[in-house]
């Protein structure tokens, strides 16, 4: 099973500042099988980026995906009021699993 | 646009079968481009993937589930269930159900997600 470690926790940024966030894999992921949601409170996950880089429909081009192997970056470029929630990574290996998700809060 | 709706009890007794239903909108379950999935988050935790089923059939569960989960389709009225075995209160989660593109495997759309409390 492979284990998805996102880093750090949580990041306290104000709107406008750039964040930077990690995923790192216990062991190398296709970078086709990587994927990054997004969740507000009380409501479901949203795609944002599959493919490690490639965003998904309707999402802003201040988002971008990265990275290969064992280490993942979802990146924000200049941050917006509604960007603050929680972000998961996601793989397929054998079985599909999650990070433990950053928490993205107004500093 | 594909939309997911779980439906079933917010309520289980422990030691029961938990069972919910997805109902898909807006396309049809029997595309053979994708899986159709059970995910579920327990409160301020992180999401936890417990398997899917392919219209035919054919089903794929999470090694740490797999003995007490059941997922089935119904294509024709286009919706999938979940049962969960011997709940306990662990079990008290959001149960969402989603789309997996069956070549890579990545979540898109989401349901709303339902809440099932397992409780005496």
């Amino acid at each position: 099973e492979i284990v998805l470690t996102q880093s750090p926790g949580t990041l306290s940024l104000s709107p406008g500042e750039r964040a930077t966030l990690s995923c790192r894999a216990s062991q190398s992921v296709s970078s086709s099988y990587l994927a990054w949601y997004q969740q507000k409170p009380g409501q479901a996950p949203r795609l944002l980026i599959y493919g490690a880089s490639s965003r998904a429909t309707g999402i802003p081009d201040r988002f971008s995906g990265s990275g290969s192997g064992t280490d993942f970056t979802l990146t924000i470029s200049r941050l917006e009021p509604e960007d603050f929630a929680v972000y998961y990574c996601q793989q397929y290996g054998s079985s599909p699993s999650f990070g433990q998700g950053t928490r993205l809060e107004i500093k | 646009q594909v939309q997911l709706q779980e439906s079933g009890p917010g309520l289980v007794k422990p030691s029961q079968t938990l069972s919910l239903t997805c109902t898909v909108s807006g396309g049809s379950i029997s595309s053979g481009d994708y899986y159709w999935s059970w995910i579920r988050q327990p409160p301020g935790k992180g999401l936890e993937w417990i398997g899917y089923i392919y219209y035919s059939g054919s089903t794929y569960y999470n090694p740490s589930l797999k003995s007490r989960v059941t997922i089935s389709v119904d294509t024709s009225k286009n919706q999938f269930s979940l049962k969960l075995s011997s709940v306990t209160a662990a079990d008290t989660a959001v149960y969402y159900c989603a789309r997996a593109l069956a070549a890579t495997h990545w979540f898109d759309p989401w349901g709303q997600g339902t809440l099932v409390t397992v409780s005496s």
